[in-house]
């Protein structure tokens, strides 16, 4: 049963354009979102997160949204360079445990 | 570097035998997690360790799994009588806390393949 989800295996888009990654979850207990970027061969790289407390946050080209109520989040990159190109992977925790669920993620491809 | 180490990168061997995997955390880094990645899955959580606190080994497959922390700082995860279904990447992670508003730093990860 997989608690959180990221439905769509791929992504392509024109460099310059937003990039739109999202992620669904299960679990109501879930109060702490992550957005990991993963490149071949390399450990996941923290990206960005957020606080089940606010619905959205940025940093810098990055920016994640979360709609609690349709548990639901997206992660928006813009604008898209190709060095973004790798996979990213949604992940989230409840207050009562350490440990990360992650979604299978999102190979995101941008195009020159 | 700086960065969470993990040793061997890369592991080949028969199916049967015991294989050790091991974590160098961030220094000061109190919690250590473990998580492994099957082809095509998600990063999958295997355990953690908090400081002198007992491991939450909740996400542990099997009893042929089993991991130790020495001395707060360096782990070890040890598979005994692999099976091909143990074939993954197994990644290890370190935080300054207990995750709350610390991510989690991962290292590059071992693959192990059971033949």
């Amino acid at each position: 049963d997989q608690q959180v989800k990221q439905n769509s295996p791929s992504l392509s888009v024109q460099e310059g354009r937003i990039s739109i990654l999202n992620c669904d979850y299960t679990n109501s207990m879930f109060d702490y979102f992550l957005w990991y970027k993963k490149y071949p061969a390399e450990g996941p790289t923290f990206l960005i997160s957020i606080s089940s407390i606010k619905d959205k946050n940025e940093d810098g080209r990055f920016t994640v949204f979360l709609n609690k109520s349709a548990k639901h989040l997206s992660l928006h990159i813009v604008p898209s360079q190709p060095g973004d190109s790798a996979v990213y992977f949604c992940a989230a925790k409840d207050g009562a445990n350490s440990k990360l669920t992650f979604g299978k993620g999102i190979t995101l491809s941008v195009r020159p | 570097g700086a960065g969470v180490s993990q040793s061997p990168s890369n592991k080949v061997t028969e199916k049967g035998k015991d294989v050790e995997l091991r974590c160098d955390p961030i220094s000061g880094h109190t919690a250590l997690y473990w998580y492994r990645q099957s082809l095509g899955q998600g990063l999958e959580f295997l355990i953690y360790f908090q400081g002198n606190s007992a491991p939450d080994k909740s996400g542990l497959p099997s009893d042929r799994f089993s991991a130790e922390r020495t001395g707060g700082s360096v782990s070890t995860l040890t598979i005994q009588r692999t099976q091909q279904e143990d074939s993954a990447v197994y990644l290890c992670a370190s935080s300054f806390g207990p995750l709350g508003r610390q991510p989690q730093h991962f290292g590059d990860g071992t693959r192990l393949s059971i033949l």
